[in-house]
């Protein structure tokens, strides 16, 4: 079983919400780890988004809009990308990244598309 | 501006070897540490390895120790990763990519040098 798991499509509308999720395995706790969010457009490297931890430990990137944010579901063992306010040029890959066992570890990754 | 700039990539057989460089600019090369992260054709991120500011730490995927070797020249501005034994699961674009400040998250990006594997 992987490590992190992404659904690996999504569709949403545009001006809509559109929540990206990324399981963590079972064992692995989401709530001890810094969950970190890249995008990546086709034919050019990834961007880092922003991480989250805990509304105490988050971080945006640089230039990031406000409306892409972080949050957890412990419940489900998950971290959430948010994005509102969906627009066509965010239609990309986002991955999922987190530290484990000394080794940066990312998801898989999912396509969202706007349409 | 922070440019990372990667170069040595090309078609090669399975089982022999290449070395890429990544030249850097734009900042204190040798404040920082970099990586090298990796995509195959149409798939997903995939981490490689680390190396600190000072070569003290260096980390490797379990998908590439003991074929892999990163290195750093901190007076000329490079990185560089030593691909022996190379396989065809090695075919990706291999991206240079620095860390933050603290070490946290890949800030920077090169545009990627493609490596094939390939009889």
């Amino acid at each position: 079983q992987a490590v992190l798991t992404q659904p690996s499509s999504l569709s949403a509308s545009p001006g809509a919400s559109a929540s990206l999720t990324c399981t963590l395995r079972s064992g692995i706790n989401v709530g001890t780890y810094r969950i970190y969010w890249y995008q990546q457009k086709p034919g050019s490297p990834p961007q880092y988004l922003l991480r989250y931890k805990s509304d105490s430990d988050k971080q945006q990137g640089s230039g990031v809009p406000s409306r892409f944010s972080g949050s957890k579901d412990a419940s489900a063992n998950a971290g959430i990308l948010l994005i509102s306010g969906l627009q066509s040029e965010d239609e990309a890959d986002y991955y999922c990244m987190i530290w484990h066992s000394s080794a940066r570890v990312f998801g898989g990754g999912t396509k969202l598309t706007v349409l | 501006e922070v440019q990372l700039v990667e170069s040595g990539g090309g078609l090669v057989k399975p089982g022999g070897s290449l070395r890429l460089s990544c030249a850097a600019s734009g900042f204190t090369f040798s404040s920082y540490s970099m990586n090298w992260v990796r995509q195959a054709p149409g798939k997903g991120l995939e981490w490689v390895s680390s190396i600190s500011s000072s070569s003290s730490y260096i980390y490797y995927a379990d998908s590439v120790k003991g074929r892999f070797t990163i290195s750093r020249d901190n007076a000329k501005n490079s990185l560089y990763l030593q691909m022996n034994s190379l396989r065809a699961e090695d075919t990706a674009v291999y991206y240079c990519a620095r860390d933050d400040r603290w070490g946290n998250y890949f800030d920077y990006w090169g545009q990627g040098t493609l490596v094939t594997v390939s009889s």
